[in-house]
């Protein structure tokens, strides 16, 4: 079954508590990203990596990590510094010098803290 | 990345034809306009993309003025199952791409 993944669809987590979302693909995209969606919102850019072992900053990175070992997997970890984590995440592929910027998204991480 | 403004919600009816208008005055000349829909609780999905004029594919239209300041998606005959969040993006998609996401529009199509 080719596409994105996510998982876990959802997670609960106790403040303090640093946790891992995971996002794989058997596309062959460079480009993999984390967006962040609060209830009403649009969706806010964590991080993206363009290319294996780099990735860059979003527009909301503090208190978020990433890593980029395998061209197939994007996982985000959720820290503690992360102030307000409780949202939904979403993980996208696509976009880069060889595409013409459609992205495709998983199904979503929501992570509540309690 | 030039900024998009959309209508916050839109009502229709069934059967009706919508047209969503999103502006994007800072447009740059290597930009390229794209549609995308949302489903509560789903991820985003392409509808269509656009650089000038009209594109036209199997789920909708996208009209394009000579300007390029703004843009139109044209959804035709909806149904309850278009009640969705529609966004309009613009961007280049040749290298350091990032994506910048609004509130979108709300569609609400009733019976």
């Amino acid at each position: 079954d080719g596409g994105i993944t996510q998982s876990p669809k959802y997670l609960f987590r106790k403040e303090g508590q640093n946790v891992t979302l995971s996002c794989e693909q058997n596309l062959n995209h460079d480009a993999m990203y984390w967006y962040r969606q609060d209830p009403g919102q649009g969706l806010r850019l964590i991080y993206y990596s363009q290319i294996v072992n780099d990735f860059q900053k979003g527009d909301i990175a503090e208190g978020y990590s990433v890593s980029r070992e395998k061209k197939e997997s994007f996982p985000l970890t959720v820290t503690s510094a992360q102030k307000n984590p409780t949202a939904f995440y979403l993980c996208a592929i696509g976009g880069g010098l060889s595409n013409t910027g459609e992205l495709f998204f998983g199904e979503g991480s929501r992570l509540t803290v309690l | 990345l030039a900024k998009t403004t959309q209508p916050i919600s839109m009502d229709s009816y069934e059967g009706q034809e919508v047209n969503i208008t999103c502006s994007h005055n800072n447009i740059a000349t290597n930009d390229y306009i794209t549609w995308y829909q949302q489903f509560p609780s789903q991820g985003p999905r392409f509808i269509i993309q656009g650089y000038k004029t009209k594109v036209t594919n199997e789920v909708a239209s996208l009209f394009i003025p000579a300007d390029r300041k703004s843009s139109t998606l044209s959804l035709p005959r909806v149904s309850l199952s278009d009640t969705a969040v529609y966004y309009c993006l613009v961007g280049d998609w040749s290298g350091g791409f990032k994506t910048i996401f609004g509130a979108g529009t709300r569609l609400f199509v009733k019976a």
